[in-house]
Order: structure tokens, then sequence, then C-alpha cells
């Protein structure tokens, strides 16, 4: 069974640093690419930023470039999501989301989501 | 970027009643489209991918259609349980992939 376990969020001033992870488990995780979708409160979905099974490619969003990284370590499982200079509208929920394949990009699983809030 | 434009933002419907929903894309996107399905506190669920495909332990009340720019979906019997918010998104070539403003579906 595939698993997604987000971890990492919390309250942090403006202009602050937080990284976020995510544990995987139930499928061959350097198989698949990854990525990372964010939901403000009582907002929709917005598409943050992706990766591929490799970690050689990554993509990510116009409002988070230069200042969120995308990376994973493929021994651990893990996906992780560094952000930086965060701002007041980085507040939301984020998820962390399974592709179809190592440079399909497209989610077919999500997490269950962790809260970061940008505030002082 | 690609921009996607869904409508109705919400609706209110009867138990039993057919439900659509339709998204446009700014640009041709073939059948690289997708719907989810989220409830309240959860997480979104993937129902259809590739504009018309179900996924797997979806039921078959769920149904896409459409290519290019004009996409629909489609409840054909709406149920008390298929209340959440409907959301598309187009997955085009490289991302970023973008999504629709979403649905939000209540029962009359």
């Amino acid at each position: 069974e595939v698993q997604l376990v987000e971890s990492g969020g919390g309250l942090v001033q403006p202009g602050g640093s937080l990284r976020l992870s995510c544990a995987a488990s139930g499928f061959t995780f350097s198989t698949y690419a990854m990525s990372w979708v964010r939901q403000a409160p009582r907002m929709g979905l917005e598409w943050v930023s992706a990766i591929s099974g490799s970690g050689v490619s990554t993509y990510s969003a116009d409002s988070v470039k230069g200042r969120f990284t995308i990376s994973r370590d493929n021994s651990k499982n893990t996906l992780y999501l560094h952000m930086d200079s965060l701002r007041a509208e980085d507040t939301a929920v984020y998820y962390c989301a399974k592709g179809w394949g190592s440079v399909s990009y497209s989610v077919n699983y999500w997490g269950q989501g962790t809260l970061v809030t940008v505030s002082s | 970027d690609i921009q996607m434009t869904q409508s109705p933002s919400s609706l209110s419907a009867s138990v039993g009643d057919r439900v659509t929903i339709t998204c446009q894309a700014s640009q041709d996107i073939g059948n690289y489209l997708n719907w989810y399905q989220q409830k309240p506190g959860k997480a979104p669920k993937l129902l259809i991918y590739d504009a018309s495909s179900l996924e797997t332990g979806v039921p078959s009340r769920f149904s896409g259609s459409g290519s290019g720019t004009d996409f629909t979906f489609t409840i054909s019997s709406l149920q008390p349980e298929d209340i959440a918010t409907y959301y598309c998104q187009q997955y085009d070539n490289l991302p970023p992939y973008t999504f629709g403003q979403g649905t939000k579906l209540a029962i009359k």
C-alpha cells in the first residue's frame, strides 16, 4: 500500500526558513517522480514543485522559484521541500504527491499534508 | 503557463441528479487532464486521468470527456457521499501543471 507521510510544518516568522519532509513507502520510490502541491486556507490547489525519479530534473512554480528547493534522497525514500524567505502568502497545507513514473509528473496519489503558517 | 478555467465555482443538486462540471484550457492540451475530488479536511483523490480514464476503484457514475481545450466531468446520479470540491488539472508536456479554480458541490 502506498503511503506518503509529510512532516516539518509549523509556525515560522516572515523571512524565515523551513524544511518539509515526505516519507514514502509501499512502492519503489526512486522510480517515481514526486511533487509538492499546496492549498492556502479556504482556497484552491496550487502546484508548487516537481522532481524526477532520479532527482536530476526539477521544476518550480514562478511564485516560489528562487526561494523553494525540491530534493530527494532515494536511499531514505524521502522527498524534501526546503523553503527560504517565507512570506505570509506561503501559508498553506503542503501535500506530497506521487507521479505515474520516473519522468511522469502527473499526480495519482497524495499524502495527508502538513500545515505551514507564516506569521509574526 | 497554461490557464485552466473551471465552471461553475459552486453548484447545488439533488440526490440522483446528473451533475456536470466543465474545464477549459487556454491552449490545446490533448487529453492530458485529471479530475480530483477533495472532501473537507482531506487530501485530494484522483478520479479521472487522461481526460476520460477512470482510476481503479472509482465508481462508474463518475466520468470524463473532452480533448483539446474543452473538457467535461459528469456524475451520472449524485450520491450524498459525493459532496466535495472537484478540481481539474492539466499535465501537458512538462510542469507547471495548473489546476482549475475548483467546483464546490452541495446537496440541495
